[in-house]
């Protein structure tokens, strides 16, 4: 079954602007994370926040996490071309469960 | 470092035929994880492994078999395919960050699979 749910399915943004995709999941979690994939290749991990955590940032990336809520997101600053992918968030159930649960992901497609 | 790589990258069966898929890591990594990927649906467990000698079920696991005698390797088996079997296969592995608590996976380049 699938723990997380993105949102929205697809985006599309211009070169420049900001991109935000959200993610909820049902069950409580030890951690929350979010992957990058491109067109035909794997998954790239992108940055990891805990579930004692509320905010993140990685370069151009902005991840906040709402325990009480149950969800996620993800902010890609001043967005590239390159930033074109799929990106999906994943959910650790508890600590120590060594796998990961993956959304249904976001498609953002950032045209020039 | 080659990372994780996957052997084939397509293959085409008929049903009721048999294949392997090879997953390498050279990363010294203790967790290893077999996913499938259909359109719309994410990425799908099917097994995984915590230690060279062992194996876990995942959340598809249903007409897979796998096996890791080596802790660089971790093999997938389709003993009957099925044309429900269609899909791409990532394989994965991973390491506890330092607190032995937290980790990220590293994502191998797929297989894509089709049976006919």
């Amino acid at each position: 079954s699938q723990q997380g749910e993105e949102d929205p399915q697809a985006l599309s943004i211009q070169e420049g602007e900001n991109a935000t995709m959200n993610c909820s999941y049902k069950t409580s979690i030890n951690n929350l994370q979010w992957y990058r994939q491109n067109s035909g290749r794997g998954l790239v991990h992108l940055i990891l926040i805990r579930s004692n955590e509320r905010e993140k940032h990685s370069g151009r990336l902005r991840v906040t996490l709402d325990t009480s809520k149950k969800s996620s997101s993800l902010l890609i600053t001043a967005s590239r071309a390159a930033d074109t992918a799929s990106y999906f968030c994943a959910t650790e159930r508890r600590q120590g469960a060594q796998k990961l649960v993956f959304g249904q992901g976001t498609r953002l497609t950032i045209n020039p | 470092n080659a990372g994780v790589t996957q052997t084939p990258k397509f293959r085409v069966l008929k049903t009721g035929q048999s294949m392997t898929l090879l997953c390498a890591q050279d990363m010294n990594h203790e967790y290893m994880y077999w996913y499938r990927q259909d359109p719309g649906m994410g990425l799908r467990l099917i097994h995984y492994s915590v230690g060279e000698g062992t194996t876990a079920k995942g959340e598809v696991p249903d007409g897979y078999n796998v096996s890791r005698l080596k802790k660089q390797n971790f093999l997938l088996g389709l003993e009957s395919a099925a044309p429900s079997q269609t899909s791409v296969y990532f394989c994965a592995s991973s390491y506890p960050f330092r607190d032995r608590v937290t980790y990220e996976q590293y994502f191998g380049p797929g297989t894509r699979l089709t049976v006919t």
